[in-house]
């Protein structure tokens, strides 16, 4: 099992806000991963980390960002929150011996 | 491309049935690996179960078993003696392994309900 939090659960904001979605794990994973996932839908690849001071974007295009000062805390930070961020985020990081990915409880935003 | 497909939206199983769940898969690259994932409406995703595509048999973790058929390129999950909390959404993802990101794909998934 993978010890991997994400706060908070659930967000509700209105339109411009800025928010930052915290994840972190304490397995000293190298790799990290943030997912959107519409209600009943797939996952998208937003942004990816390999390590410290590595952030690359993913496949679905995202006006997200994220930061990766230290190995164990990748959050993401959106700078003007829309009604289309609305979906759930997840957070994940890539066990280094079996190259699985672990997945945290996830973030429900919700944007009025 | 990679690609994951899913063709069943929905399933139904009797409690302590036995199910079947479809997954197929589309790479050129020899070396990839496979993943089920559940999700409860908790929204978690929880890991299931995982096969390497040079893997000799078969992989099982308790209930859960995954059929793997690499020249049909199908990774079908079997859950035998199914629970009530077995209801969930149930995805397939595939990772290439020999790929210069070895970010994971996912299917659509497929929506797991278990009768009582």
């Amino acid at each position: 099992e993978a010890d991997i939090y994400q706060t908070p659960r659930y967000l509700v904001i209105g339109t411009g806000k800025k928010i930052t979605l915290e994840c972190s794990q304490t397995m000293g994973h190298d790799k990290m991963y943030w997912y959107q996932q519409d209600p009943g839908m797939e996952l998208h690849l937003i942004h990816y980390s390999y390590g410290v001071n590595s952030t690359e974007k993913g496949d679905l295009s995202s006006e997200s960002t994220v930061s990766r000062i230290r190995t164990e805390h990748f959050p993401l930070t959106l700078e003007s929150a829309r009604p289309s961020h609305t979906s759930q985020y997840l957070c994940a990081s890539r066990d280094r011996v079996r190259e699985t990915q672990y997945f945290g409880p996830g973030t429900r935003l919700l944007v009025l | 491309a990679q690609k994951i497909t899913q063709t069943q939206p929905g399933m139904f199983v009797q409690e302590k049935e036995a199910v079947t769940l479809d997954c197929t898969y589309d790479t050129s690259d020899p070396s990839y690996g496979l993943f089920w994932y559940k999700q409860p409406s908790s929204g978690e995703m929880i890991f299931l179960i995982y096969q390497g595509s040079y893997d000799q048999q078969n992989a099982t973790e308790g209930r859960y078993s995954l059929n793997f058929q690499k020249a049909r390129k199908s990774a079908n999950l079997v859950i035998s003696a199914s629970q009530l909390g077995d209801s969930a959404m149930y995805f397939c993802a595939m990772r290439d392994i020999g790929g210069s990101q070895g970010n994971l794909i996912f299917g659509k998934g497929t929506k797991l309900s278990v009768k009582p």
